[in-house]
């Protein structure tokens, strides 16, 4: 069966720290991932999505990066956190035109 | 500028009753539209997907119409339970490339 990992659940950081959060994939090939962001009573932004290996596009500049090392690995990172940079991540899978997937979440305080 | 909008920010119904939630959108040509259900603290759970061509979908106490003209969706929860309490999210594709934007959800809460 497909299923979605993400982890951790909750994460508290320092302003200026590094980080890491990872999303994995398991039962689907070659799928889009998309890591989304939701602030507190907000809808969910778009931060970045990929089609393929390396393949990354950028929706929303600013100071976070994301990588796809694997086919079902997606990687979202940033050097130094702001304190804008709080929120709940989010990642999601999809393949062709059908409903997301989305992962458990991660609930990140930059502090 | 592109816009999602869902009606009001909250719905009180009792149960038994239709809830009835709105999606409009603006500057968007849309071949699909999607509903998602949202508990706190949680992902998004995927509920229904309407296609451009099409009027109404429906899955079980579910259905979705889909207006391109109005460029509108309706969301009707029927026979509602307090289980149905969550936020909803209407989703949309840009022009058929896999990418969704999301409204910022109506949240409903059925009292017994």
């Amino acid at each position: 069966s497909q299923t979605i990992h993400q982890w951790p659940a909750t994460l508290v950081q320092p302003v200026g720290s590094p980080l890491s959060l990872e999303c994995t994939v398991e039962g689907t090939s070659n799928p889009n991932l998309y890591w989304y962001r939701q602030a507190a009573g907000r809808g969910l932004q778009l931060l970045f999505y990929s089609v393929g290996i390396g393949q990354i596009s950028s929706e929303v500049p600013q100071n976070l990066s994301a990588s796809r090392p694997q086919d079902r690995q997606f990687i979202l990172s940033s050097k130094k956190l702001l304190l804008s940079d709080s929120g709940f991540y989010l990642c999601a899978w999809s393949v062709k035109v059908n409903g997301y997937t989305f992962g458990s979440g991660t609930r990140l305080t930059v502090v | 500028s592109q816009k999602i909008e869902q009606n009001s920010e909250a719905l009180n119904i009792q149960e038994g009753k239709t809830a009835t939630l709105t999606c409009n959108y603006t500057n968007y040509s849309p071949a699909y539209l999607q509903w998602y259900r949202q508990d706190p603290g949680r992902g998004p759970v995927f509920l229904l997907l309407i296609r451009e061509n099409e009027k109404e979908k429906r899955k079980e106490r579910l259905k979705v119409t889909f207006d391109t003209t109005l460029k509108q969706s309706l969301f009707h929860i029927t026979a509602s339970q307090p289980a149905d309490s969550a936020t909803y999210l209407c989703a949309l594709d840009g022009s058929n490339d896999y990418k969704l934007s999301f409204g910022a959800g109506t949240t409903v809460t059925v009292r017994a």
